[in-house]
């Protein structure tokens, strides 16, 4: 079965940039999303297909992906961004995938 | 404005049957899949499973497969995920999304507010 994985934690100084990774084998050669999903709240898309914002996301949040690693990149951090992340692909032996979620601190 | 309403908080005893479920309003609902995902206290996110109201053929995760039924109503609009036989490990918070890609192999785009099971003795 296909696994993701992902910094439990990671922590960013306010204005700063934080970079949340996304590790599984040959994950660039899938489509990799990303979602914050704050306390007693659903889930919300912020990245989709390695890159794409949906509408409604600001700039600040951007992907990469390619050979092992993918990246969620959120620049100028806010207190506001301050959630659980995960990233989500689709593999052919497992269907859908979450990775285990990484839990952003903005100091 | 794309909305999907779940049903409310149940509390249940183990052996007991539940169906749970997701109304998709604001938006051509036969065009989407529909997906459900499972968030035990404290943790994660896990992909269940996912149906096309078109076919109303799902897609399980293998780890799911066999441990839960997701169907479709077309007609009201509607998703469900049914248990015939809870265990307190199902206790969790369960969401349903939408998703444009065809399979379910792509992202979801809009969530559910989420439907709270408790299996409790």
């Amino acid at each position: 079965s296909y696994e993701l994985s992902q910094p439990l934690s990671v922590s960013v100084a306010l204005g700063q940039t934080a970079r949340i990774t996304c590790g599984g084998i040959n994950i660039g050669s899938k489509n990799v999303h990303w979602y914050q999903q704050k306390p007693g709240q659903a889930p919300v898309l912020v990245i989709y297909r390695d890159s794409n914002r949906p509408s409604g996301i600001p700039e600040r949040f951007s992907g990469s992906n390619s050979g092992n690693t993918a990246t969620l990149t959120i620049s100028r951090a806010q207190a506001g961004d301050e959630a659980d992340y995960y990233c989500q692909v689709w593999d052919s032996s497992t269907a859908g995938v979450f990775g285990g979620g990484t839990k952003l601190t903005v100091l | 404005e794309v909305q999907l309403v779940q049903s409310g908080a149940e509390v249940k005893r183990p052996g007991e049957s539940l169906k749970i479920s997701c109304k998709g309003s604001g938006y051509t609902f036969s065009s989407y899949w529909i997906g459900w995902v499972r968030q035990m206290p404290g943790k994660g996110l896990e992909w269940m499973g996912i149906i096309y109201p078109g076919d109303s053929d799902p897609r399980y995760s293998p780890s799911f497969q066999g441990q839960v039924t997701i169907s479709v109503d077309k007609s009201i609009n509607t998703a469900y995920v049914q248990w015939s036989s809870l265990k307190a490990s199902d206790t969790a918070m369960y969401y349903c999304a939408r998703s444009i890609v065809p399979g379910g192999k792509g992202w979801f785009d809009a969530w559910g507010q989420g439907t709270l099971v408790t299996v409790s003795s």
